[in-house]
């Protein structure tokens, strides 16, 4: 059974760095093929694809947020750490991260509870 | 890389059937048969309803289908029933390990 949760601030002050954890169980990240992506939604609004990161370490970012994205993972502790620099109220989202269904797959299958982070002074 | 464009709402009676559109372009929709569908009810994670563009994952009633012509793909949701009501999200793969969603698309059970 594959179970993702989100964790980190729920507050953040514009200009700092957000750091979130997705801590997962069921699927391990050193397995061929599997991924970990994040996804965000701002308050009733659309779902926006941040990042991804592949079993092999191969990484990908939204193009229009690349510059202020990190994704890594710790294989031993079955999480994968997603950062964001210079946060700004535009940034008050839900953070999801969602497991990658497969090799050859483009889909995300299950996705964590979402955690919701709020950027305010 | 720009949002898929949906219609905002759309709208049925319970037993009807009710289509949603995902427009995407030939860099995304149109360039892959990776198109999947997410159901979100209020205060939940979206929760993946068709992938592949036509594919179910087990456990969705078959009343959800999905199909794809040129940059457009499609959601139909057939004999609709109260627990439909939510917002659908499409998400296409756009070349490079990248992935785009759609702009949401709030079915309403009338």
């Amino acid at each position: 059974q594959i179970t993702l949760k989100e964790s980190g601030p729920t507050l953040v002050k514009p200009t700092q760095t957000l750091t979130l954890t997705c801590t997962f169980s069921g699927f391990s990240l050193s397995t061929s093929g599997v991924g970990v992506g994040w996804i965000r939604q701002p308050p009733g609004k659309a779902l926006e694809w941040l990042a991804l990161i592949y079993w092999n370490d191969d990484k990908r970012y939204s193009p229009s947020l690349k510059s202020r994205l990190t994704i890594t993972k710790d294989t031993s502790k079955n999480q994968v750490v997603l950062t964001m620099t210079n946060m700004d109220p535009v940034d008050t989202a839900t953070y999801y991260c969602a497991h990658l269904l497969g090799s050859g797959y483009y889909t995300f299958d299950y996705w964590g509870q979402g955690t919701l982070v709020t950027v305010s002074s | 890389q720009s949002a898929l464009t949906q219609p905002r709402s759309v709208s049925g009676s319970p037993g009807q059937s009710v289509t949603i559109s995902c427009t995407g372009t030939s860099s995304d929709v149109g360039g892959y048969n990776y198109v999947s569908w997410y159901q979100q009810h209020p205060g939940k994670a979206p929760k993946l309803m068709i992938y592949d563009v036509s594919k179910r994952p087990s456990g969705v009633p078959d009343r959800f289908s999905g199909s794809k012509s040129g940059n457009t793909a499609s959601l139909t949701i057939s004999g609709l029933q109260a627990e439909d009501e939510a917002d659908y999200y499409c998400c296409s793969y756009a070349g490079s390990y990248t992935f785009g969603f759609g702009t949401g698309t709030k079915v309403t059970v009338l």
